[in-house]
């Protein structure tokens, strides 16, 4: 069991240019969520899927944010014109189920900085 | 909504003495489950403990916590830092309405020095 994989690992962009974050989530795992690492913020939660379905995106900033889960081995979080605020750790994880009581397996996030 | 508030942002101690890292949470469910989790650098978050019953101590790798629905707390502590107890430590909260998404605090960066 690799754990969840995030890829790339850090990625540099230029203002305004887009940016593609993978993530490949443990297998069998039906729920995967992305969240956001900032030293300000914390962990903040953008997204998540069920068995590939959107579930809940109400963190995300609406404009240039979206995600999806094409298939169950890999979700993909896109940011377009990408701003200096957007520079974090963007983090996938993945429970084997969607309850409040599982434990949730992260990724070792994706590092993006926007110049 | 749920919210997680963790006061201290820093916490640096001398190896040796004890650890209280402070968590309390606001939700409108009385079935939430609390969580900590431990984030080392170049690592990935992971779980360090779990709790949703109510004054019962949980304990996992030497740290434990109780959850007290009366004050909403649930504060982090160990008897004895060790200086692989450096890291970051989140406080969560998750809801049966919500499934297993998690709304986490502001972090609590630890330091334990020699």
């Amino acid at each position: 069991n690799a754990g969840v994989i995030q890829t790339p690992r850090h990625k540099v962009t230029g203002k305004g240019q887009e940016a593609t974050l993978w993530c490949e989530p443990i297998s069998g795992h039906s729920a995967v969520f992305w969240y956001r690492q900032t030293i300000v913020q914390g962990l903040e939660f953008l997204t998540y899927f069920r068995n590939q379905a959107p579930i809940d995106d109400s963190g995300m900033p609406k404009e240039r944010f979206s995600a999806q889960m094409p298939n169950q081995s890999h979700s993909t979080l896109k940011i377009q014109s990408t701003q200096p605020q957007d520079s974090a750790v963007y983090l996938c994880a993945s429970s084997p189920r969607d309850r409040a009581d599982t434990e949730v397996f992260f990724g070792k996030g994706t590092r993006l900085t926007v110049v | 909504g749920d919210s997680v508030t963790q006061k201290e942002g820093l916490v640096t101690l001398t190896e040796g003495l004890p650890v209280m890292l402070n968590c309390t949470y606001q939700t409108i469910y009385s079935n939430a489950f609390l969580f900590w989790y431990v984030h080392y650098l170049n690592e990935s978050p992971r779980l360090l403990l779990k709790s949703s019953t109510d004054n019962k101590r949980t304990e996992h790798q030497g740290f434990h916590a109780t959850l007290h629905k009366s004050s909403s707390s649930f504060h982090l502590q160990k008897s004895s830092a060790q200086l692989s107890d450096s890291a970051l430590y989140y406080c969560a909260l998750s809801d049966h309405n919500a499934g297993a998404k998690l709304t986490f605090g502001g972090g609590t960066r630890l330091t334990v020095r020699p």
